[in-house]
């Protein structure tokens, strides 16, 4: 079956204790990104991933980092979490314009973190 | 930098009748993509739209494109309580791949 997996679903941490979310797909998709969701303001972007080892800030990239040494896997990285990180992220993955395959991106299951 | 602007955040129609949300672009877009989150859910997509001026239907579902690829809209006609959620706009700009999300529109149905 085709998904993107996160881990963990529900995370409460302290502040200054770093902490990784990991992200995996399965359907080869070189495109992967990282959202995170606040109420009324959508889904912004963090960071996203063109391709293996190449990675760009989006619209919210302060405070985390990304890996990308493996096609499949994205993990979103909080070195020193802020009580203003608390939210809801989502990985993401998709193909890019121009495969025959659909460019649609497919969601992970959500990670709902809390630092306090 | 690029921004996708959604209207209106939130929506309260009562069932039966109809909802619509509107995207808009401050550049020409590649495409445009629709998804829906239910609550306590993560976004599924719907649809792509590609060409200028293209209509899609999914059965009580119209997606529109505009005739500039800037904006787009979601029209749903006869709305039922499964449609509730937040419907999202997605624009693709085809240098980048980049997808660039709207604010959303949440939609509560009454009963």
């Amino acid at each position: 079956e085709a998904q993107v997996t996160q881990n963990p679903r529900y995370l409460i941490t302290v502040t200054g204790k770093k902490l990784t979310v990991t992200c995996s797909q399965n359907m080869n998709h070189e495109y992967m990104s990282w959202y995170r969701q606040d109420p009324g303001l959508g889904l912004r972007q963090i960071y996203y991933s063109m391709n293996v080892e190449v990675t760009d800030k989006g619209d919210v990239p302060e405070g985390y980092k990304v890996s990308r040494k493996e096609k499949r896997n994205f993990p979103l990285i909080l070195e020193s979490p802020s009580p203003n990180q608390t939210s809801l992220y989502f990985c993401a993955s998709s193909n890019p314009e121009g495969l025959s395959t659909g460019t649609e991106a497919f969601f992970g299951q959500g990670t709902r973190l809390t630092v306090v | 930098g690029q921004q996708v602007m959604q209207i209106p955040q939130y929506q309260h129609v009562q069932e039966g009748e109809d909802f619509t949300t509107y995207c808009n672009s401050s550049t020409t877009l590649s495409n445009i993509q629709w998804y829906k989150q239910r609550p306590g859910g993560h976004p599924v997509f719907l649809i792509q739209l590609v060409k200028s001026g293209e209509v899609k239907k999914q059965k009580r579902l119209t997606f529109q494109f505009g005739e500039a690829k800037k904006n787009s809209s979601l029209h749903i006609t006869a709305t039922q309580t499964t449609d509730v959620g937040t419907y999202f706009c997605a624009g693709r700009r085809s240098n980048t791949g980049k997808l660039i999300f709207g604010q959303g529109t949440t939609l509560q149905v009454k009963p």
